[in-house]
């Protein structure tokens, strides 16, 4: 069966400071691979996804960028954390291709920036 | 652009049925889901409608009008662990997920 890990699982960083959040899946191979926000009591932002290695898509300009150096491993990094990077970061995969059906999620990271 | 839209907050009493309407106007579309999420966690899948019509899985059951925008999420039997946010998401033909903010369904005894 397919397992998605996440870590670390809470995070606090100042302000200025960087960031890399690591999100791996096992039991699949040449998933589809999403980073999303959650925001305190608002829905999920999707920050960028990725069809395969090497290959990523940003949804939102910000001072977040993400990485594919593996099959199955993606990782979300910040040279300069801002007060408004605080939130829920989630990883999820889906299958690729035409199989692109549900997304299942990682445990996630709760980010507080101060 | 995609624009979805559900309640905020629900409220109801342990065994009774619960519906949570959802309404978007997306480019392209390419399936709806229904996501469950308790406080703190990370979203679950409930299902996956991309045709028009009622799909049930046990006491969730979840309905979709295409030419209306417009799907449900149909809740039956309440039970206290029903208590969660449920998160209305549209795929747009890039296999990309729009989420709504979620609507807060609270279980009272």
């Amino acid at each position: 069966s397919q397992t998605i890990h996440q870590w670390p699982a809470t995070l606090v960083q100042p302000v200025g400071s960087p960031l890399s959040l690591e999100c791996t899946v096992e039991g699949t191979s040449n998933p589809n691979l999403y980073w999303y926000r959650q925001a305190a009591g608002r829905g999920l932002q999707l920050l960028f996804y990725s069809v395969g290695i090497g290959q990523i898509s940003s949804e939102v300009p910000q001072n977040l960028s993400a990485s594919r150096p593996q099959d199955r491993q993606f990782i979300l990094s910040s040279k300069k954390l801002l007060l408004s990077d605080s939130g829920f970061y989630l990883c999820a995969w889906s299958g690729g291709g035409s199989r692109a059906y549900e997304q299942y999620f990682g445990p996630g990271t709760r980010l507080t920036v101060t | 652009g995609q624009n979805i839209d559900q309640p905020t907050e629900m409220t109801a009493t342990e065994g009774a049925i619960v519906q949570i309407n959802c309404t978007y106007q997306t480019s392209g579309f390419n399936g709806l889901f229904w996501y469950q999420q308790h406080a703190g966690e990370a979203p679950t899948f409930l299902s996956y409608n991309v045709l028009d019509g009622l799909e049930e899985k046990g006491r969730f059951s979840s309905f979709l009008s295409r030419s209306k925008g417009y799907s449900y999420l149909l809740l039956k039997e309440l039970q206290m662990k029903d208590s969660a946010s449920y998160l209305c998401a549209v795929r747009s033909n890039d296999y990309k997920l729009s989420f709504g903010a979620g609507t807060t369904v609270t279980v009272r005894a």
